[in-house]
């Protein structure tokens, strides 16, 4: 049963510090979705890759926030430095890449700045 | 801002359908309608797609207007493990699954 997997599933840090979450997509889809989830805004796209390349990373804060597929297993989000307000869950899809298509999510790695 | 307007809770008896409704007055031709659903703490998962005609899985029925500005989802025999939120999204690419706030869909015994 193919699965998404993210690690770490929960994260606790301090303000300014690093934070590196890391998702393995389903093998064989070539495109990958970051998203991030709170309350008040809801899932929200962060950033887009396909075949590892970034196609959209709008919706990223790009001042503190990195996204990158280093290969086709892995793909990493960092914050640096971290903030309380990027306190959320964060979500990683990943896709066959066929076009339009559905999305296979993982289980989401639980952040709490402090 | 999402495109489509969903209510914002709905309860269903188990056992009986849940029909989810969501409107979107202004989709495009070429967009489908998509339907995820996130159970508590878990990430969002697939239920169904379609772009004009009906579609059925073994997860779930899609019924889409002919003026394709609405469409209701419907679970034929919901049980208690299909309390979830319920996000209806339209879209033509595959970065653009904007997902709105979703229908809290609760089934009781």
């Amino acid at each position: 049963d193919a699965r998404v997997t993210q690690t770490p599933r929960h994260k606790v840090t301090e303000m300014g510090q690093e934070v590196t979450m890391r998702c393995q997509p389903i093998l064989g889809h070539n495109t990958v979705f970051w998203y991030r989830q709170t309350m008040m805004q809801g899932l929200e796209l962060l950033a887009y890759f396909r075949n590892r390349a970034p196609l959209d990373d709008s919706g990223m804060p790009k001042d503190r926030f990195s996204a990158e597929m280093p290969d086709a297993t892995l793909a990493t989000l960092k914050i640096q430095p971290s903030e309380p307000r990027d306190s959320a869950v964060y979500f990683c899809a990943s896709g066959p890449g066929q076009g339009i298509e559905t999305q296979y999510f993982g289980p989401g790695t639980r952040l709490l700045v402090l | 801002d999402a495109k489509t307007t969903q209510p914002p809770s709905m309860d269903c008896a188990e056992g009986r359908a849940a029909n989810l409704p969501c409107n979107h007055s202004t989709i495009s031709g070429n967009e489908y309608v998509y339907w995820y659903r996130q159970i508590h703490s878990q990430g969002p998962q697939y239920i169904i797609h379609g772009l004009k005609n009906n579609e059925t899985n073994e997860m779930a029925s899609l019924i889409i207007t002919e003026d394709r500005k609405s469409s209701t989802l419907i679970l034929p025999h919901a049980t208690l493990r299909d309390t979830a939120v319920y996000y209806c999204i339209v879209s033509s690419l595959e970065n653009d699954m904007r997902f709105g706030a979703g229908t809290r869909l609760t089934v009781k015994p």
